[in-house]
């Protein structure tokens, strides 16, 4: 799986759009760019993934660039309780091959 | 629906003994994985778990063993405890075949001592 990178942390105004950059510059045509957070003493909790096109759920939104060496996890409206470690993961999708391998993520800190 | 459940949540054991966690996977689930998260740093794969075998192991050594069962949930077992082998260890579930994502509980914290 290609390996991302994040910044270490990062800090976000309460009601602010959070804006959390990811670089898979070494990404496949077959490899989805998932986000996972981890809020404090939890398991991490999946956000949303794509392969190509950007994705909103209820969570957040998703944006891909067109040639797929970068991603931006959008949190619209920041809460004091989407502070955690947030985690950009990229992944094959196969049969055989269905880890998730994990980096350091990016700490993001909401302030109110 | 419940998600993905582990027990215990907390363990404390010493040095040299052994320990089994549970998990119970999301409804619906056939695929088990099971991830170490040492303090400070992201989860660490150990193996995966589907149709009762291991099918993918991360870097851990054999004292670290699991076990799926015919209703799909896991057990971990970890033989001659090391005082490195405290960590909060993760269980997660999904599907075997798509793009849908794995899904986690909040893991058993283990403490050697």
């Amino acid at each position: 799986d290609a390996k991302t990178t994040q910044p270490p942390s990062m800090d976000c105004a309460e009601g602010r759009a959070a804006n959390l950059p990811c670089n898979h510059s070494t990404i496949s045509g077959n490899e989805y760019v998932y986000w996972y957070r981890q809020i404090h003493s939890q398991g991490p909790q999946y956000i949303i993934h794509g392969l190509k096109n950007n994705e909103t759920n209820e969570m957040a939104s998703l944006i891909i660039t067109e040639d797929r060496k970068s991603s931006t996890l959008i949190l619209p409206h920041a809460t004091l309780r989407d502070t955690a470690v947030y985690y950009c993961i990229v992944r094959v999708i196969s049969g055989s091959a269905r880890q998730l391998t994990f980096g350091s993520g990016t700490q993001l800190t909401v302030l109110p | 629906d419940a998600g993905v459940t582990q027990s215990p949540t907390h363990l404390i054991k010493t040095r040299g003994q052994q320990v089994t966690l549970r998990c119970s996977p999301k409804s619906g689930h056939d695929t088990v994985s099971w991830y170490q998260q040492a303090l400070g740093q992201g989860p660490q794969f150990i193996f995966q778990y589907y149709e009762e075998e291991e099918r993918q192991r991360g870097n851990f050594p054999d004292r670290f063993s699991g076990h799926q069962f015919p209703n799909y949930s896991s057990e971990l077992n970890v033989n001659a405890l090391l005082l490195g082998d405290s960590a909060l260890y993760l269980c997660a579930s999904s599907l075997r075949r798509g793009s849908q994502p794995q899904h986690f509980g909040d893991g058993t914290r283990l403490s050697i001592l």
